[in-house]
C-alpha cells in the first residue's frame, strides 16, 4: 500500500479481555516500531523490530503486552488480560533505515479498556 | 523520566504569526532531531529534523534553531496559516546501540492558528 495501515481503527473491550492490534508497514521498510500515545500526551516507545527480530523490547510496559512481526512485514501487538491504564492510542511506524530516520507513521489503533 | 520537555502545551496565534516550539533534551547521546505535526485523528508525520552539527535548517515556512551547547532546539513557523493548526512534537534519536532507531518524543504542543 502507500502508507502503513493498522487495523482495527478502533477497539473497544472489557478489562481482563485480551486484544490484537495489526500493522502493516510500508512495503520494503525493514524497520518497524510500535509507540503509544496516550491522552493529551506525547508518543511513547514500545517496541523496535529490524525485520523479524526484536533488538529493544525496552518500552513495553509488563509481560502482558507482547508483539511478533512476521515475514518482515506485518506485525502484531498482543495485550493480554487488558486493564483500564492500557486505554490509549497504539501507532505503529516503519522506515527504510534502521537509523531511525524518515519514520512513516500509521493512523493508529484507538484502544479503550472498559 | 523524560528526556525531551517541550513547551508550551499549547499556543494561539493569528493568522501570519510565527509561533515557536522549544525543546531541550538531556542526553548528550541524541543525535537527530526530528518534528512530527499530528491532525486530529492522524498520525503523527515527519516535518523536518535536523542534525546536532548543523545550527539551522528551513524547510518552507518551517525552520529549526538547534544550540548544542545549551541542548535545546525550536520550530519556527513563518507566516502561519490556519491550516498549520495541528500538534506538533519534538523527538530525539541516541545513536546506536540496540535501541538505534527508537524517537524520544517531548509531551506536544497543540497550535491554533487564528484566522
Amino acid at each position: 500500500g502507500a502508507g502503513v495501515s493498522q487495523s482495527p481503527s478502533n477497539k473497544v473491550t472489557e478489562k481482563g479481555k485480551d486484544v490484537e492490534l495489526r500493522c502493516d508497514p510500508i512495503s520494503g521498510h525493514t524497520a518497524l516500531y510500535w509507540y503509544r500515545q496516550s491522552l493529551g500526551q506525547g508518543l511513547e516507545f514500545l517496541i523496535y523490530f529490524q525485520g523479524n527480530s526484536a533488538p529493544d523490547k525496552s518500552g513495553l510496559p509488563s509481560d502482558r503486552f507482547s508483539a511478533e512481526r512476521t515475514g518482515g512485514s506485518v506485525s502484531t501487538l498482543t495485550i493480554q488480560r487488558t486493564q483500564q491504564e492500557d486505554s490509549a492510542v497504539y501507532l505503529c511506524a516503519s522506515s527504510l533505515y534502521r537509523t531511525g530516520k524518515l519514520q512513516y507513521f500509521g493512523p493508529g489503533t484507538r484502544l479503550t479498556v472498559l | 523520566q523524560q528526556q525531551v520537555k517541550q513547551s508550551p502545551q499549547s499556543l494561539i496565534v493569528q493568522k501570519g504569526g510565527i509561533p515557536i516550539i522549544n525543546c531541550a533534551y538531556e542526553n548528550t547521546a541524541f543525535d537527530y532531531f526530528p518534528w512530527y505535526q499530528q491532525f486530529p485523528g492522524k498520525g503523527p508525520a515527519l516535518l523536518i529534523a535536523i542534525r546536532p552539527d548543523v545550527s539551522e535548517k528551513k524547510e518552507g515556512r518551517f525552520t529549526i534553531s538547534f544550540n548544542k551547547s545549551a541542548k535545546q532546539f525550536s520550530l519556527h513557523i513563518m507566516d502561519s496559516q490556519p491550516g498549520d493548526s495541528a500538534t506538533y512534537f519534538c523527538a530525539a534519536r541516541k545513536a546506536g546501540g540496540t535501541s538505534y532507531g527508537k524517537l524520544t518524543f517531548g509531551q506536544g504542543t497543540i497550535l491554533t492558528v487564528h484566522p
